[in-house]
């Protein structure tokens, strides 16, 4: 069956320091892996994905993922945190489903970043 | 531009009412999704439109309807609803990628609508 896996359901840095949000992933065929982030009583916002070529992927806001697949992870990573990136981050694999064109969405529990000014 | 508009943003019906939600995009993407997000939980998959055709129903309830009159406007319809469909409904959208591709395509979400069952 195919998951994703957030092992952490909070994550608390200091602001500057660096901030690492874990997941990881068990799917058949090429991983499709994604991140969004989502602040309260909000969408969704779309942060990078990871479809083939280098492994690190470079995506919105500063954040920044790699891709292992021998530990098949996707941890979403960002140098120096800010007071403002506090909220909820959901990493995804995209599956396709029913012989279609179309791919599913695969949602992590999510994590809650805090950042503490 | 990357942005899916929901309407209205709040809303709280009894049981026996009948509403819609509104979702609209001008991405040009011809694949549309609902999703149901309960608090703290992550977004649930309810349907799927490409080219404007129903491909994906996931087990929904009766009581929630979809129509997808053109393509870039897609509605929920509700009726009969229960306290446990308060929730904040999503909607999303992608190109339909090539052929045998449309996973690896990006999925844009609207703000959402919260709504409120009494």
């Amino acid at each position: 069956a195919q998951s994703v896996a957030q092992p952490e359901d909070q994550v608390k840095v200091a602001e500057g320091n660096p901030l690492t949000v874990k997941c990881t992933y068990s799917v058949s065929g090429n991983p499709y892996l994604f991140w969004y982030v989502q602040y309260p009583n909000r969408g969704l916002q779309f942060l990078l994905k990871y479809i083939t070529g280098d492994n690190l992927v470079k995506g919105s806001y500063g954040f920044e993922a790699e891709f292992n697949k021998s530990q098949t992870s996707f941890h979403l990573k960002k140098p120096s945190a800010l007071v403002s990136d506090s909220a909820l981050y959901f990493c995804a694999v995209r599956v396709k489903i029913y012989g279609g064109s179309q791919g599913n969405l695969i949602f992590g529990k999510g994590t809650k970043l805090s950042v503490k000014p | 531009d990357t942005e899916v508009t929901q309407t209205p943003k709040h809303l709280v019906m009894g049981m026996t009412n009948k509403k819609s939600l509104k979702c609209e995009q001008h991405m040009g993407h011809r694949a549309m999704y609902w999703y149901k997000q309960k608090a703290k939980k992550p977004p649930e998959l309810m349907f799927v439109y490409s080219y404007e055709k129903l491909s994906i129903n996931e087990s929904v309830p009766s009581r929630f309807s979809p129509e997808c009159p053109n393509s870039s406007l897609l509605n929920l319809h509700l009726h009969a609803l229960q306290p446990e469909d308060s929730a904040l409904y999503l909607c999303a959208s992608s190109h339909p990628g090539l052929a045998g591709e449309g996973e690896k395509d990006t999925q844009y979400f609207g703000p959402g609508t919260r709504l409120t069952v009494l």
